[in-house]
């Protein structure tokens, strides 16, 4: 059945420092790949999106994933946290048109 | 860009009454919205899935006469808990995929339904 996979329930990172915050997916074939960040009793807001091409992607606020195909990741990465940054952070895999699958979520806490 | 909205953000309500949340895509024609449910601090589960001028097609173990779904027209969803309880307590977030079919999906700012 496909899954998608965020190991890390918590992450705390200090202002400036690098951000990687991991998901893996179970799926027979290419899966659409998605980040979403969700504030404090709000809805989601979506980072960044891969469908095809190149397995690099950028997305907004500084954000970027890279589509690992061999490891089933697509990881998110900043270079520099700011401490807006501090939120909830979900991986979906869309399987098709209709079926979206979502992590259990990674909540980011950021240091001053 | 694709902007969907949610109303009300929150409600607080008595035991037994039914509660109407309503999902609107408002730049877009959405044929497919979706509807979540969200515990504290977990993960989205998918409710059901709206499809314009049909019936609604629900998750496993989702009661459809408790959450009642109708999507009327191609820009508006509603969500209807019936004789909401406190367990039906909950963050509930409304998604919409535009008409042309491909994802991603645009998500409202979410419900807080708080039954006392």
């Amino acid at each position: 059945a496909q899954s998608v996979t965020q190991p890390d329930i918590h992450i705390t990172v200090s202002e400036g420092a690098s951000l990687e915050l991991r998901c893996n997916y179970s799926y027979g074939a290419t899966p659409y790949l998605f980040w979403y960040v969700q504030s404090p009793g709000q809805g989601l807001q979506l980072l960044l999106k891969y469908f095809s091409g190149d397995t690099l992607v950028q997305g907004i606020k500084g954000f970027e994933a890279e589509f690992k195909r061999s490891q089933s990741s697509f990881n998110l990465r900043k270079p520099s946290v700011h401490w807006s940054d501090a939120a909830e952070y979900f991986c979906a895999v869309g399987i098709n048109n209709n079926d979206m699958r979502f992590g259990a979520g990674t909540r980011l806490t950021v240091k001053p | 860009g694709a902007v969907v909205s949610q109303h009300p953000s929150w409600v607080i309500c008595k035991s037994g009454t039914s509660v109407k949340i309503e999902c609107r895509s408002l730049d877009f024609q959405a044929t497919t919205m979706f509807w979540y449910r969200q515990f504290p601090k977990q993960s989205l589960m998918l409710m059901a899935t709206s499809n314009e001028g049909s019936k609604a097609t629900y998750e496993q173990g989702v009661e459809k006469d408790k959450f009642l779904i109708n999507h009327a027209s191609l820009t508006l969803s509603t969500l209807t808990v019936t004789s909401a309880h406190p367990e039906d307590s909950s963050f509930y977030i409304c998604s919409a995929r535009d008409a042309a079919g491909l994802q991603p999906q645009h998500f409202g700012d979410g419900t807080r339904l708080s039954i006392l």
